[in-house]
């Protein structure tokens, strides 16, 4: 199992641009995820999925959209990139169904410096 | 609303020191609990959890109690090494939905 892995490792954009930050995961989860950590602030979370189909907003959705189109792949966009949205953003998937199985899974992030 | 408090760091220890990192957090419901390390230019990894109250989460050498009447779960461990240096996050899992502190730098010198 390759685990949860993020493409790219670094990114630099410049205001206005955007992109794709790319995760997917080899473990058949369901539920999957997208934080941002910034210096002093822990991890806080944008968008999550609990399955293909199915988004909902996290504690920071604005600026980002995600889709979940199969249960593998969850993409997070910049619509229109901010130097605000300079960050490291982490991806994550876990198993749901079982309380006590519940464990998150993080990819290795994703560096990004918005100019 | 839901949020979680840990103390601030950076926390310097002399090797074989004692470390308790406390954390408390604020949640509607029966939240899970979880204690996730962050070493340098990587990812969180799992360090323990509890899922109901009193549970002990315990893994190499580090112990969390689940305790509902004070909303805690602070962290210890009995004796640190220099390999134990990282970052700390307490976080809880409630209603769908992850919530971290804001991580504790633990320095840990021989």
């Amino acid at each position: 199992n390759a685990g949860v892995t993020q493409t790219p490792k670094f990114q630099v954009l410049k205001t206005g641009q955007s992109m794709t930050l790319q995760c997917a995961q080899d473990m058949n989860h369901e539920y999957m995820s997208w934080y941002r950590q910034d210096p002093g602030m822990g991890l806080r979370l944008i968008h999550y999925s609990v399955g293909a189909g199915i988004t909902d907003q996290g504690e920071v959705p604005n600026g980002y959209n995600v889709s979940r189109s199969t249960t593998e792949d969850f993409p997070l966009r910049l619509l229109s990139a901010a130097p605000s949205q300079t960050s490291v953003y982490f991806c994550a998937s876990s198993y749901v169904r079982d309380r006590t199985r519940f464990e998150q899974f993080f990819g290795p992030g994703t560096r990004l410096t918005v100019l | 609303g839901d949020s979680v408090t840990q103390m601030e760091g950076p926390v310097t220890l002399s090797e074989e020191a004692f470390l308790t990192i406390n954390c408390t957090y604020t949640a509607t419901g029966y939240p899970s609990l979880f204690w996730y390390v962050q070493y340098p230019g990587e990812g969180l990894q799992l360090l323990l959890k509890a899922t109901k109250a009193d549970d002990k989460g315990s893994n190499k050498g580090f112990e969390a109690t689940y305790r509902k009447e004070t909303t805690s779960f602070h962290l210890e461990k009995g004796s640190v090494q220099v390999s134990d240096s990282a970052v700390y996050f307490c976080a809880f899992y409630n209603f769908n939905k992850f919530y971290f502190g804001s991580g504790t730098k633990l320095n840990v010198k021989p």
